[in-house]
């Protein structure tokens, strides 16, 4: 069964309203979790890496003011896409390490369209 | 940094016959590589993964590849394939030891024609 589960799979919204997708691992404990993003026939890409207790890591050109990271608990990450735009329609996956066994385990991933 | 090339975007190949998704990596320190096969909106799933010790690792479904260092390639290979097989392919890599980030090549799409 699936070790992390993301919630929603699915949704769509207005443009300006804010998104909240949520990342649990089910049955282990994670420190870290990774959020990917995926455009429509592309690859995956890492946008920042969850730390619990701490801040998120952003990778270059990810704005951290537009894309809220929340790892408050230590099975718990969610990323918030604030005011979101069309353009900010995509295929979004987190993952999360298991005590550094590998491979890492994918959510299931969500799919925004922002209308 | 890492980096993964699938230098490969499509790769049409006609029903029980072989296939071979090409994948270099690069990288100045030790890593896992894995393979992922993702079908039209659903999420990844974990075809094969190279840890260590033998360099031919095999997965689901058929699919079987070979990590070789001297060439940094882990190329993914199938000696039949079926009109199923059609996805996306990624083939990606990890630091070996802690907590890193996964990096994934741009993907190379299987076509089986039957």
């Amino acid at each position: 069964g699936a070790v992390v589960s993301q919630h929603p799979s699915w949704v769509i919204c207005k443009s300006g309203t804010s998104v909240k997708i949520e990342c649990r691992s089910l049955d282990f404990q994670a420190t870290t979790m990774f959020w990917y993003r995926q455009f429509p026939k592309q690859s995956l890409m890492l946008m920042a890496t969850s730390n619990e207790g701490s801040k998120a890591t952003y990778e270059q050109g990810v704005e951290k003011d537009k894309f809220l990271i929340n790892h408050a608990s230590l099975t718990l990450s969610t990323l918030t896409v604030t005011s979101a735009h069309p353009e900010d329609s995509s295929f979004y996956i987190c993952s999360a390490p298991d005590d550094g066994d590998q491979p890492q385990h994918f959510g299931d991933g969500t799919r925004l369209s922002i209308l | 940094a890492q980096s993964v090339t699938q230098l490969d975007s499509q790769v049409p190949v006609f029903e029980e016959a072989p296939v071979e998704l090409r994948c270099n990596y690069s990288s100045s320190v030790s890593v896992y590589l894995f393979w992922y096969v993702q079908y039209p909106n659903q999420g990844l799933q974990l075809l094969l993964k190279y840890l260590s010790g033998s360099t031919l690792v095999k997965g689901i479904n058929g699919f079987e590849a070979e990590f070789n260092k001297s060439q940094t390639s882990f190329h993914l290979r199938k000696p039949s394939v079926h009109i199923s097989d059609t996805a996306e392919y990624f083939c990606a890599v990890t630091h070996s030891g802690g907590y890193q980030k996964v990096t994934f090549g741009t993907g190379t799409k299987l076509q089986v024609i039957p």
